[in-house]
């Protein structure tokens, strides 16, 4: 089975450019999650969607970081402008439908985004 | 402030030897949870989990240990492999924000096993 694929792997752009990164969650799955690691604040949740309708973006650090999930299958989180800061590794991560008793989060490799 | 806590950034033990990875909480509303373990250049995979209602949860070398009373889930591995040497992360849900889906994970605890 696949799992949810992100792209792009890596990322580095310089500061003040808009990224996009973008992410496929598991067929079949409801409920998409994007999440930021860093070192100092570990792993955060950004925001999520259930059947494609944003329900908590209180994650989100700025009004630069905004996220849509068009289908069922595609979501995509940009910052526009981008700074030095916003450098992370960057997760996306699908749930399964209520009822299914793994009720757990499969997670996306990651899009590590360097911002010079 | 973080509603999940894992106050040891790094742990080593030695091959064949139990490792003990602790996590408190603060939100007597969280009802589920999980660990999950992380390799580097991967996102997170689940692990194990446990239910508030119960106290100790087991599979295979993995024992999750629940004490509501004390907020506190502690993650046992034995033995330990070098394998297993990983970022381990605890995560909890519950209620809050209105979504019984929303994951609230630790900082991470990075488990060295030496060989």
């Amino acid at each position: 089975d696949a799992g949810v694929i992100q792209s792009p792997r890596h990322e580095v752009t310089e500061m003040g450019q808009e990224v996009t990164l973008r992410c496929k969650p598991i067929s079949g799955h409801d409920y998409l999650f994007w999440y930021r690691q860093t070192m100092m604040r570990g792993l955060e949740l950004l925001i999520y969607f259930n059947n494609n309708v944003p329900i908590d973006d209180s994650g989100m650090p700025e009004d630069r970081f905004s996220a849509k999930m068009p289908n069922a299958s595609f979501s995509t989180l940009k910052i526009q402008p981008s700074e030095p800061r916003d450098s992370a590794v960057y997760f996306c991560a699908s749930s399964p439908p209520s009822g299914d008793r793994l009720r757990t989060q499969h997670f996306g490799d990651g899009t590590r985004l360097s911002i010079l | 402030d973080q509603q999940v806590k894992q106050n040891s950034p790094s742990l080593s033990v030695q091959e064949g030897r139990i490792s003990i990875l602790n996590c408190d909480y603060t939100n007597s509303m969280f009802d589920y949870f999980l660990w999950y373990k992380k390799y580097p250049a991967e996102g997170p995979t689940f692990l194990i989990s446990i239910s508030s209602i119960k106290d100790k949860n087991e599979d295979g070398r993995f024992t999750v240990f629940l004490n509501k009373s004390a907020k506190h889930l502690s993650l046992h591995i034995v033995p330990s492999q070098p394998g297993d040497s990983a970022v381990y992360f605890c995560a909890a849900r519950g209620e809050s924000s209105g979504s019984a889906r929303q994951l609230t994970f630790g900082s991470g605890t990075q488990l060295t096993v030496l060989p």
